[in-house]
């Protein structure tokens, strides 16, 4: 099994400033890797596939780079909808598909 | 505009079998393009895949809990289901149903399998 692991587990930032974000696999996942973002009692929401490629309709203020084991989503210009919890989850190998723990990204 | 929407009871039983549906509109859960799955959120913490299902009624599961989950597919109702034995109070979350894309982000001959609709979740607690 793939362990996804996330950091920081917290993040504080204030608006409108860039919150960058990492995501690392114990073993490589090419660039088989997604980025989710879940707002409070909302489900999760793709952002990012293919390790940095935005899904339909996400703004370009989101960006993901990465290959292999070492994975970072950046945002920048962060508006109150960011404020939320982010998930990497792997592809490459299953099953199972993992998921890293989550960061949280908090208004400083 | 493609929903699931997942259902069943929200109280379970210790030792007892948790059962949830998920329901497919605007798309077709027969279609060749998807796997449709199962994923759980334990209150408070980070998801975990359950399982995924091909219309074909091919089932794959998380290792962890194989021995007590099944899927099924009914194309007739678009729907899928989700049954978990045995529960305990561990088995307490939030769980979704989402879809796979499995061909719907391919650049040549690379394919990028992503879960890119989710229903809204439902909270099943195990307890007596």
């Amino acid at each position: 099994e793939i362990v996804m692991t996330q950091s920081p587990a917290t993040l504080s930032v204030s608006p409108g400033e860039r919150a960058t974000l990492s995501c690392r696999a114990s073993q490589s996942v090419s660039s088989n890797l997604a980025w989710y973002r879940q707002k409070p009692g909302q489900a999760p929401r793709l952002l990012i596939y293919g390790a940095s490629t935005r899904a339909t309709g996400i703004p370009a203020r989101f960006s993901a780079s990465g290959s292999g084991t070492e994975f970072t989503l950046t945002i920048s210009s962060l508006q109150s909808e960011d404020f939320a919890v982010y998930y990497c989850q792997q592809y490459k190998n299953w099953p199972p598909y993992t998921f890293g723990q989550g960061t949280k990204l908090e208004i400083k | 505009q493609l929903q699931l929407q997942e259902s069943g009871p929200g109280l379970v039983k210790p030792s007892e079998t948790l059962s949830l549906t998920c329901t497919v509109s605007g798309g077709s859960i027969s279609s060749s393009s998807y796997y449709w799955g199962w994923i759980r959120q334990p209150p408070g913490k980070g998801l975990e895949w359950i399982g995924n299902i091909y219309s074909s009624g091919s089932a794959y599961y998380n290792p962890s809990l194989k021995s007590r989950v099944t899927i099924s597919v009914d194309a007739s109702k678009n729907q899928f289901s989700l049954k978990l034995s045995s529960v305990t109070a561990a088995d307490t979350a939030v769980y979704y149903c989402a879809r796979q894309n499995m061909y719907g982000y391919c650049s040549g001959a690379t394919c990028h399998t992503p879960f890119d609709h989710w229903g809204q979740g439902t909270l099943v607690t195990v307890s007596s």
